[in-house]
């Protein structure tokens, strides 16, 4: 069976701070990755998607990136975060397109910069 | 433009009641899915359903089901009998069936059940 795992669970770091998230699946091959925020009364908001390794789309421009260095990894990073960048971190594959829908959640990051 | 109104953003009710949970939501698209999600306190989303644009039959599985109007743009969720466990944020979302673009989700209600 098909399994995400994202670490590290929570995390404070300060402002201006680098930061690492990752995300690993298993189970399945060639699955397309997103990484979502939820900001408190916000929602999710989508971040970064990848149908592919090293192909990565982004759907909000600011301080974060993303990387696909291999099929089932998924790692988001910053060089310097802000206190807005404070959330929680959710990461998602999916078999499908983006549109198609049933997405799978890891456990999320919750980070908090102070 | 796309958008999914969750106009409850808190619920709270007494166990073994019934609650239904409001989506309304907006698309040019003549063809979409629909979705409903789960986010106990653990954090993770957990999928419920998909429904497509073209099929407006209501659907039912064990407590919850699922009521979409095409003419009131809405797709509400209601949970019978709930039970404390149920307690989480809901959200409701939408995407498009012909594009390959994202999901949009509502802000989520967060539904209390009290024992």
């Amino acid at each position: 069976s098909q399994t995400i795992h994202q670490w590290p669970a929570t995390l404070v770091q300060p402002v201006g701070s680098p930061l690492s998230l990752e995300c690993t699946v298993e189970g399945t091959s060639n699955p397309n990755l997103y990484w979502y925020r939820q900001a408190a009364g916000r929602g999710l908001q989508l971040l970064f998607y990848s149908v592919g390794i090293g192909q990565i789309s982004s759907e909000v421009p600011q301080n974060l990136s993303a990387s696909r260095p291999q099929d089932r990894q998924f790692i988001l990073s910053s060089k310097k975060l802000l206190l807005s960048d404070s959330g929680f971190y959710l990461c998602a594959w999916s078999t499908g397109g983006a549109n198609t829908g049933e997405l799978f959640f890891g456990e999320g990051s919750r980070l908090t910069v102070l | 433009a796309q958008k999914v109104t969750q106009a409850q953003t808190e619920i709270s009710v007494v166990e073994k009641e019934d609650v239904t949970l409001d989506c309304v939501y907006e698309t040019r698209d003549t063809t979409y899915y629909l979705f409903w999600y789960k986010q106990p306190p653990s954090g993770e989303l957990v999928f419920l359903i998909r429904r497509n644009s073209f099929d407006e039959q209501n659907e039912i599985s064990g407590r919850y089901s699922w009521n979409f109007q095409k003419s009131t743009s809405s797709f509400n969720f209601t949970i019978t009998a709930s039970q404390v466990v149920d307690s989480a944020v809901y959200f409701c979302a939408l995407s498009p069936m012909n594009r390959d673009d994202k999901i949009i989700f509502g802000k989520g209600t967060r539904l209390h059940i009290l024992p």
